[in-house]
């Protein structure tokens, strides 16, 4: 079983639409959680932290559920921009060392 | 400030040769982390390195791969005799700190292709 699994997609959604991907993880130790996005080819970039109490920054909304090991990315009124690979990433240490990458959701917003 | 700058972009060896990656870390960074992407998978950590120190090479494997980063100059992957399996990106990552709740920010990568 994968550390991190991820649906690999591809999601492929009108513009405006909302868009959710999942991710599980296996270590019940795990104490950091982020969610990047990879552009194709491109380095992954920190999207944004992923906090127990769920956390919004505009558009994107992540959740957390320790109990059933389970984080969530809700992307409302999607753009052209959004376009990418979401990489759901964890951290038993806590720390940038270390990071736990899941394989990806590949997202294509459609004009 | 620039960015964490990784050189080449794209290398191309023949089996058996070296592959020497460079990695310069944002300014201000002593924490380095490298990470290897294989087609079609998430990126998995290799080593983690502060000046002059390996603090957790767990990633790396045992035979072939080696990492160092000098009191001065970039960090640098070497790989030697190189394997088709070896074809890979390679991303460099730094950071200021090593602490919890620390943004590892990453390069662009080095395109690695073994023929």
């Amino acid at each position: 079983r994968k550390e991190v699994e991820q649906d690999p997609g591809p999601f492929n959604v009108p513009e405006g639409a909302t868009v959710a991907f999942n991710c599980t993880y296996s270590n019940s130790a795990s104490q950091s959680f982020f969610w990047y996005r990879q552009d194709c080819r491109k380095e992954p970039k920190l999207l944004m932290s992923v906090y127990s109490s769920g956390n919004e920054d505009g558009r994107f909304t992540a959740q957390l559920n320790r109990a059933s090991q389970y984080i969530s990315l809700l992307i409302r009124d999607s753009k052209l921009s959004d376009s990418a690979t979401y990489l759901c990433v964890v951290s038993i240490s806590g720390s940038a060392r270390q990071l736990t990458f899941g394989s990806g959701t590949q997202l294509t917003v459609l004009p | 400030n620039a960015g964490v700058m990784q050189n080449p972009r794209h290398l191309v060896r023949r089996r058996g040769q070296e592959a020497r990656l460079r990695c310069s870390p944002m300014k201000g960074h002593s924490h380095v982390y490298w990470y290897r992407q294989l087609p079609e998978e998430g990126l998995k950590f290799m080593v983690y390195l502060q000046k002059e120190n390996i603090i957790d090479e767990s990633g790396m494997p045992k035979e072939r791969f080696s990492a160092e980063f000098p009191k001065e100059g970039p960090s640098i992957l070497r790989i030697q005799q190189v394997v088709r399996g070896d074809s890979a990106a390679y991303f460099c990552a730094s950071s200021p700190f090593g602490g919890p709740d620390t943004e590892a920010f990453f390069g662009q990568g080095t395109r690695l292709t073994v023929v």
